[in-house]
């Protein structure tokens, strides 16, 4: 059974510009939720999806945006990169009801 | 319930015992866990207890949850060079809603 994988697993911008990162989860499960990590501050919240719709959302500046496809598939978006943007992102899935997240192995954003 | 803390640094020897310490404020927490994050990876599960037990044991690892003190332990034996990496101490609240504390640093020292 294959993981939960991420896309891109690095990847560089600069100031300015929009990134958009992916996420497949296990078969099945039908909530997925990503997190942001940086030194020091650990896992933030960002937003958790299931069957298509929003579910819960952390609290982070409208630049950042996610959404869920019929297949469970989610992609999250940042426009308008800052430096502080930098950051690994994390993406979980679980069954819906469950009590276990799996992770990806992250993205590794860095804006320059 | 998003104050969940740990200590950032933890140093051990090879073979002794690690504990690494959590503390959470929101007392509706359902389940509590332990994540491992070694570098350049995303978060393992390593154990999670129901927030009516008091411990969980499983095989090196020894959870203990004190929940008057809203406290979390996690007790490696044994400690070897490969458990060196990043432990994550997590709440669930009621709605699935999860809470991360910063991270422990575990070095094992051979």
């Amino acid at each position: 059974k294959a993981g939960v994988t991420q896309t891109p697993r690095y990847l560089i911008k600069t100031r300015g510009q929009q990134v958009t990162l992916s996420c497949s989860p296990i078969s099945g499960h039908r909530s997925v939720s990503w997190y942001q990590q940086t030194p020091g501050q650990g896992l933030q919240f960002l937003f958790e999806y299931f069957s298509e719709t929003q579910r819960n959302k952390g609290n982070f500046p409208g630049r950042f945006s996610g959404r869920q496809f019929s297949n469970s598939r989610s992609e999250m978006n940042v426009s308008t990169l800052e430096l502080g943007d930098s950051a690994l992102y994390l993406c979980a899935s679980s069954l819906d009801g469950a009590n276990v997240l799996t992770f990806g192995a992250g993205s590794r954003l860095t804006v320059l | 319930g998003e104050d969940v803390e740990q200590s950032l640094f933890l140093s051990v020897r090879e073979g002794d015992s690690s504990v690494i310490n959590c503390t959470y404020t929101d007392s509706s927490s359902t389940y509590l866990y332990w994540y491992k994050q070694e570098p350049g990876a995303g978060l393992q599960l390593l154990t999670y207890i129901f927030s009516n037990m008091d411990m969980k044991q499983d095989q090196r690892l020894t959870v203990l949850l004190n929940k008057k003190d809203k406290h979390l332990s996690l007790r490696i034996a044994d400690t070897q060079t490969g458990d060196s990496a990043i432990y994550f101490c997590a709440e669930m609240e009621p709605g699935n809603q999860f809470y991360f504390g910063t991270g422990t640093s575990l070095t094992v020292i051979p």
